[in-house]
């Protein structure tokens, strides 16, 4: 049963320290997107990826955040230093992007990020 | 800018009791209109694709329709396991692969 897996799946932390959050699409996805999840902001996309190259990251606070793929089985979202306003539940997906045509995403079960 | 509405923010519901959940859409160049359900603690999981004005699309209880401006997500005789937040998100011309969500209609079915 292919799915999208996420590490860690809670984290707690201090203002200040750095987090990294683990991805693992699903073989044969050439599109992986990250998305932050709050209760004021639904839905937010972080930055995307197609082919492992960086497409997207204009929802990404530049400062403090920053996204990778080292390689097609791992994609990474760090935060450094990290904030309280971080707190959220941070998704990641991926999905088989041909041409126009988006194609079904599949998501994670998400990272619950609380920063104190 | 794009905008996806969705309404209302939560509906409650009796086992048996039909209804339509709404998701409105000002964009530039619609590619896609998505609806995905998300249960707590989980991830959104995919349910439809529509594309253009006129398109249906069916899954068991779940009928999604979509207009110039909206779609709607009809529920025929819903059960408690529908029970869910259902998101709607758009893709449009000039974003890529780029979704915008909806901030979601919290569904609860009661027995």
């Amino acid at each position: 049963d292919a799915r999208v897996t996420q590490t860690p799946r809670h984290k707690v932390t201090e203002m200040g320290q750095e987090v990294t959050m683990r991805c693992q699409p699903i073989l044969g996805h050439n599109t992986v997107f990250w998305y932050r999840q709050t209760m004021m902001q639904g839905l937010e996309l972080l930055a995307y990826f197609r082919n492992r190259a960086p497409l997207d990251d204009s929802g990404m606070p530049k400062d403090r955040f920053s996204a990778e793929m080292p390689d097609a089985t791992l994609a990474t979202l760090k935060i450094q230093p990290s904030e309280p306003r971080d707190s959220a539940v941070y998704f990641c997906a991926s999905g088989l992007v041909l041409g126009q045509s988006t194609g079904e995403l599949f998501f994670g079960e998400g990272s619950r990020l609380t920063v104190l | 800018e794009d905008q996806v509405t969705q309404s209302p923010e939560a509906l409650r519901l009796q086992e048996g009791e039909s209804s339509s959940l709404n998701c409105s859409y000002t964009v530039s160049g619609l590619r896609g209109l998505f609806w995905y359900r998300q249960d707590p603690g989980k991830g959104p999981e995919f349910l439809f694709t529509l594309y253009s004005a006129g398109e249906e699309k069916e899954k068991e209880r779940l009928k999604a329709t979509l207009t110039k401006k909206e779609s709607f997500l009809h529920i025929t005789a819903p059960k408690p396991e529908d029970s869910a937040t259902y998101l709607c998100a758009v893709r449009v011309e000039t974003s890529g692969s780029r979704l915008t969500f909806g901030e979601g209609t919290q569904l609860t079915v009661n027995p």
